[in-house]
């Protein structure tokens, strides 16, 4: 099983609906969990952290944990196009040597159409 | 704000030559990590640095090494390019080693083509 899994897409909705990008996660060590989003050809870009289980909401974006189901997810409310890009999740662990390394989903390629 | 810069947005190289990728941070980061990204694998771990001189190898560093001379500076080196390494390069880098809200900041890549 691999750590994170992460539904590759592409996923097309039309501007203005709720878009849920999901991942889930094997390793039960993982408490940070983070959302960058990639536009086409540049670098990722942070979007959200949390830490350890809940929501937490920044403007049109809610990243939502639910470790006892190893599950993790963002919400795009209003989606736009210019929320069009891929979407990684990102987690770290507190334990062990390697708390400085983040594993990474594949990534979500989303479009929102106009 | 975080600034990472790549050297170069878009490189081509022949088969065998000795590639360098260049990276910097502005914001005294002690990690530097450097990644590729390729369609339906995702970003994989090439090799990271936690201090000046310090390097530890990640998932994939056959055919790389790595230099890091600076703090601000970390270079990837391709000692003999492949056709296999044709991807985008990625290099990040996180405040420090003990800080498990290890947030990574990147820069805008690379893309390599080896012909």
């Amino acid at each position: 099983q691999k750590e994170v899994e992460q539904d590759p897409g592409p996923l097309s909705v039309p501007e203005g609906a709720i878009v849920s990008l999901n991942c889930t996660y094997s390793n039960s060590a993982f408490q940070y969990f983070m959302w960058y989003r990639q536009y086409s050809r540049k670098g990722p870009e942070l979007l959200m952290y949390t830490y350890s289980s809940g929501n937490k909401e920044d403007g049109r974006f809610t990243a939502q944990v639910d470790k006892s189901s190893k599950y993790i997810s963002l919400f795009i409310r209003d989606s736009q196009p210019s929320d069009s890009a891929t979407y990684l999740c990102a987690m770290s662990a507190t334990r062990g040597g390697s708390n400085y390394k983040l594993t990474f989903g594949k990534g979500t390629l989303l479009t929102v159409n106009p | 704000d975080v600034k990472v810069t790549q050297s170069s947005r878009y490189l081509v190289k022949r088969t065998g030559e000795k590639v360098f990728l260049e990276c910097v941070q502005d914001m005294d980061h002690e990690n530097m990590f450097w990644y590729r990204q390729d369609p339906g694998l995702g970003l994989r771990l090439i090799y990271f640095s936690y201090d000046v001189k310090m390097k530890e190898k990640g998932d994939i560093p056959e055919g790389y090494s790595v230099s890091r001379e600076k703090k601000e500076r970390f270079s990837l080196i391709l000692e003999s390019a492949s056709t296999n390494q044709t991807s985008m390069y990625l290099c990040a880098s996180s405040i420090a080693r003990s800080l498990a809200k290890n947030i990574q900041y990147f820069g805008a890549g690379t893309r390599l083509s080896v012909l």
